[in-house]
């Protein structure tokens, strides 16, 4: 069975740095590209950051996040990571890492973690 | 950058059917995509490539396209459709969610 369990949320203040870790179960993690995606409190999803299956090859962020935020993968371990630096209060939301199963030229996030908090408040 | 537009909210009876509108000008040539997603928990796949849906999900659930509008349909509501709805889809910079539409089931 598929898992997909984000850790590393918190409290940080504005301008702080936090390192989310996703860690993979259940499925040959290193042939899946992952993404992370993030919800702000009562609001809908917004999409941040991909990293292909060998993560050397593609990596994308959305603009918001550019420059400030760091995709990567250890494919050993099973793990997906976010590193966040220069965090501010637009940036507090609950963050899911999201499994892109891509087949017959369409991708989807088929399976998604529960998601950890991060709230960036002094 | 790109968006896609949903509507806020929809509202039908139970046994109705609900239609949930997407539009977006690179829809006519990318693939959409839906999710469902309930209070507390994390976002579950209704329709991919337009219009198929995965494994486990029910038939009352169906997706169209219609140039730079997608549409999910669903037929004969049932109280536990209530949720809220993402379309997805994508451009040259990734990734991209519409805004979500909130189902309520009369």
């Amino acid at each position: 069975e598929v898992h997909l369990v984000e850790a590393g949320g918190g409290l940080v203040q504005p301008g702080g740095s936090l390192r989310l870790s996703c860690a993979a179960s259940g499925f040959t993690f290193s042939t899946y590209a992952m993404n992370w995606v993030r919800q702000a409190p009562g609001k809908g999803l917004q999409w941040i950051s991909y990293i292909s299956s060998n993560s050397s090859s593609i990596i994308d962020y959305a603009d918001s996040v550019k420059g400030r935020f760091t995709i990567s993968r250890d494919n050993a371990k099973k793990m997906l990571y976010l590193q966040m630096n220069s965090l501010g209060g637009d940036d507090t939301a609950v963050y899911y890492c999201a499994r892109e199963y891509c087949t017959g030229g369409s991708c989807t996030f088929d399976f998604w973690g529960q998601g950890t908090l991060v709230s960036v408040s002094s | 950058s790109y968006e896609l537009t949903q509507p806020p909210s929809v509202s039908v009876s139970p046994g109705q059917t609900a239609r949930i509108t997407c539009a977006g000008d690179a829809l006519s040539k990318q693939y959409a995509y839906w999710y469902q997603q309930k209070p507390g928990q994390a976002p579950v796949v209704v329709i991919h490539k337009d219009s198929e849906r995965p494994p486990g999900i029910p038939e009352r659930f169906s997706g169209s396209s219609s140039g730079t509008i997608v549409t999910l349909t669903i037929s004969g509501v049932q109280a536990e459709d209530e949720a809220d709805y993402y379309c997805q889809s994508a451009d040259n910079s990734g990734w991209v969610f519409g805004g979500g539409t909130k189902l309520t089931v009369l």
